[in-house]
């Protein structure tokens, strides 16, 4: 089946270091991934759709400079939160869409618990 | 506003009880997926319902998607420990991909 993965698992930095985790489609292409914020408990929010070879789409409230989105290639997207603050602490996840089948679901990577102190 | 409303939030139940939740909406989704989330993973794909009507069973889940494609629910019949989860349920509305999801069901089976 389609698999996402996602790196690093577990992040814990210093305020103000800039973190960068990526979202690879191991077997399967993905034109569009998505990037998520998920709080404990709760549901998973979009907060920007990673288009390959163009710039990111950002949900409303999402600040584009603070999350950076690069869709290089076909099966990597990578969001760098930059000069991150505790606030920004959080578990990130991605997911991926086969590009060549349709009616496809999206696949989720494992995400990534990034704790800033 | 929460464009995919499911309930209930939380669920504490002892094991061999069922217990569905919902998912409701007024918009109308070309497919709508079920996901199932365990502490410190992504979510994991139980079901994609598409057509209107339609009902699929996985072991002792049950899933429905309504006739209008607006709402869908999840039974569970016997429930077990081993189904203690976040359960979630997210909507596709033919944009570009993305999904939108419900609030979330945080189910607890108790032995």
């Amino acid at each position: 089946g389609a698999v996402v993965s996602q790196h690093p698992s577990w992040v814990i930095c210093k305020s103000g270091t800039s973190v960068k985790i990526e979202c690879r489609s191991l077997d399967f292409q993905a034109t569009t991934m998505f990037w998520y914020r998920q709080f404990p408990k709760q549901s998973l929010m979009l907060m920007a759709t990673s288009n390959e070879g163009s710039k990111a789409t950002y949900e409303q409230g999402v600040e584009k400079d603070k999350f950076l989105i690069n869709h290089a290639s076909l099966t990597l997207s990578t969001l760098t939160v930059t000069s991150a603050h505790p606030e920004d602490s959080s578990f990130y996840i991605c997911s991926a869409r086969d590009r060549t089948v349709s009616n496809q679901p999206q696949h989720f990577g494992d995400g990534t618990r990034l704790s800033i102190l | 506003t929460q464009l995919l409303e499911q309930s209930p939030q939380f669920l504490s139940i002892q094991e061999g009880e069922n217990l569905t939740v919902y998912c409701n909406s007024s918009s109308v989704f070309s497919s709508l997926q079920w996901y199932r989330q365990e502490p410190g993973e992504g979510p994991v794909l139980l079901v994609t319902v598409v057509t209107g009507g339609e009902v699929k069973k996985l072991k002792r889940l049950t899933f429905q998607f309504g006739d209008a494609r607006k709402d869908s629910s999840l039974h569970i019949t016997a429930a077990q420990p081993g189904d203690t989860g976040l359960y979630l349920c997210a909507g596709d509305r033919n944009q570009g991909g993305k999904l939108i999801f419900g609030q979330g069901t945080e189910l607890s089976v108790k032995p």
